[in-house]
């Protein structure tokens, strides 16, 4: 079945623990990206990975960090989380010959920062 | 930064009856992808309808069409003979549009459908 998958579905931790969350698809695709979700706010792009080695930032990167050593793997790290990253997390990936194309959305992730 | 606006917080719509969503953009690129995506209370996020700019053509898909103004910077969704499983978040969203690969989201319209 194709599908993005992330891990861990829900995590609750304190400020400053440093954590990460995972990202995985199987479609072969180029393209993927983090998402946070908040009320009132939409979705905003954390970073983006147009292939393996080649990440840039979206618009909200502070307090994040990502690498793409891998076409499937997407890791989304927090190295000193803080309350305000509190938030709905989504992982997704798509084809991109030209601009990104339509996102397939892992389930997400639901962090709470005490 | 280029933005996607959706003015409408939140809308009502009875069962059976037509809602129009509507959503602007700012670009001034030439060719863009533009989506519709629904969030259901399961919080997955599911594509409705895609638009390539380049292609006047309206995307339809089922119960679902567009309005696409490419003058206007305009794209918005119909939604045809509601049902009540079509109560859910809806985000406008544009890939392109900023001229790098970044994919730029609205803020979001909470529709729901009323039996």
């Amino acid at each position: 079945e194709a599908q993005v998958t992330q891990n861990p579905r829900y995590l609750i931790t304190v400020t400053g623990k440093k954590l990460t969350v995972t990202c995985s698809q199987n479609m072969n695709h180029e393209y993927m990206s983090w998402y946070r979700q908040d009320p009132g706010l939409g979705l905003r792009q954390i970073y983006y990975s147009m292939n393996v080695e080649v990440t840039d930032k979206g618009d909200v990167p502070e307090g994040y960090k990502v690498s793409r050593k891998e076409k499937r793997n997407f890791p989304l790290i927090l190295e000193s989380p803080s309350p305000n990253q509190t938030s709905l997390y989504f992982c997704a990936s798509s084809w991109a010959l030209g601009y990104p194309d339509t996102q397939y959305f892992g389930p997400g992730t639901r962090l709470t920062v005490l | 930064a280029q933005t996607v606006t959706q003015s409408q917080p939140e809308m009502s719509v009875q069962e059976a009856e037509t809602v129009t969503l509507s959503c602007t953009y700012d670009t001034s690129e030439n060719n863009y992808y533009l989506f519709w995506y629904k969030q259901p209370p399961s919080r997955q996020m599911i594509l409705v309808i895609r638009q390539e700019a380049y292609k006047q053509q309206n995307a339809t898909e089922n119960r679902f069409s567009v309005n696409f103004q490419k003058a206007a910077k305009s794209f918005s969704l119909k939604i045809s003979d509601s049902q009540l499983g079509d109560t859910a978040m809806y985000f406008c969203a544009s890939s392109g549009t900023s001229g790098t690969y970044k994919y730029i989201f609205g803020t979001g319209t909470r529709l729901k459908v009323l039996a």
